[in-house]
């Protein structure tokens, strides 16, 4: 069984372009979760998404995020209007709907604001 | 809202001894535990886990954690340490919640391993 896949690896983005990085959960999986690593820190969480709707976004800036979980297809994360500050590591998990299993992780995308 | 420490940011022992990584939490409840290793450019793997039960938890790799009711504690633990065990350990926490599972992270300790 594949795990978390997410894409692209690495991704570099001049000032002002905007970014979007794809998380595909484990099959069977219906709960994604978005967590950004800073340099020398731990995970912070961003947000959590169900099918077609985002439960809880507590941890996204307000402003240039957004994310989005379709029924078909990958979970988006969008990073408009990139700044240096947004250069991380972003990571997707999943786990099966309502069983309190540890999330599973995808090896993440590393951005890069030029 | 629940918090993660971990008070020693790198840790470097020799292959063969002992290992300690602390963790505390700070929380009302008891929360659901756990530990995740990260190999440089990876994403988290799962260690091991505290749901209730037995405080002292068995995971992968030989590691075990004991969780302290007293303390707020769970540090992870492993009788010999082996060179492919450096990495960044993360203690989280997951206070559940009927909308979902949030985990909320400590800021990692590096272990370096010395031959």
């Amino acid at each position: 069984n594949a795990g978390v896949m997410q894409n692209p690896r690495h991704l570099v983005r001049r000032r002002g372009q905007e970014a979007r990085l794809r998380c595909s959960p484990v099959k069977g999986h219906s709960h994604v979760y978005w967590y950004r690593q800073l340099p020398e820190e731990g995970l912070k969480f961003m947000v959590y998404l169900q099918k077609e709707n985002i439960i809880d976004e507590s941890g996204m800036p307000k402003e240039r995020f957004s994310a989005e979980f379709p029924k078909e297809g990958p979970s988006i994360l969008r990073i408009q209007q990139v700044v240096r500050g947004d250069s991380a590591a972003y990571f997707c998990a999943s786990s099966p709907e309502g069983t309190g299993s540890p999330l599973h992780f995808g090896n993440g995308t590393r951005l890069t604001v030029t | 809202a629940q918090s993660v420490t971990q008070p020693d940011i790198h840790i470097t022992v020799s292959e063969g001894a002992s290992l300690e990584l602390r963790c505390n939490y700070s929380y009302g409840a008891t929360p659901y535990l756990f530990w995740y290793v990260q190999s440089p450019g990876q994403g988290l793997q799962l260690l091991l886990k505290y749901f209730s039960g037995d405080t002292l938890v068995q995971g992968i790799k030989g590691f075990e954690a004991e969780f302290k009711r007293s303390q707020s504690s769970f540090n992870l633990r492993k009788p010999s340490v082996h060179w492919s065990d450096a990495a960044e350990y993360f203690c989280a926490v997951n206070i559940r919640k009927s909308s979902g599972d949030k985990l909320t992270f400590g800021t990692g300790t590096r272990l370096a391993v010395r031959p």
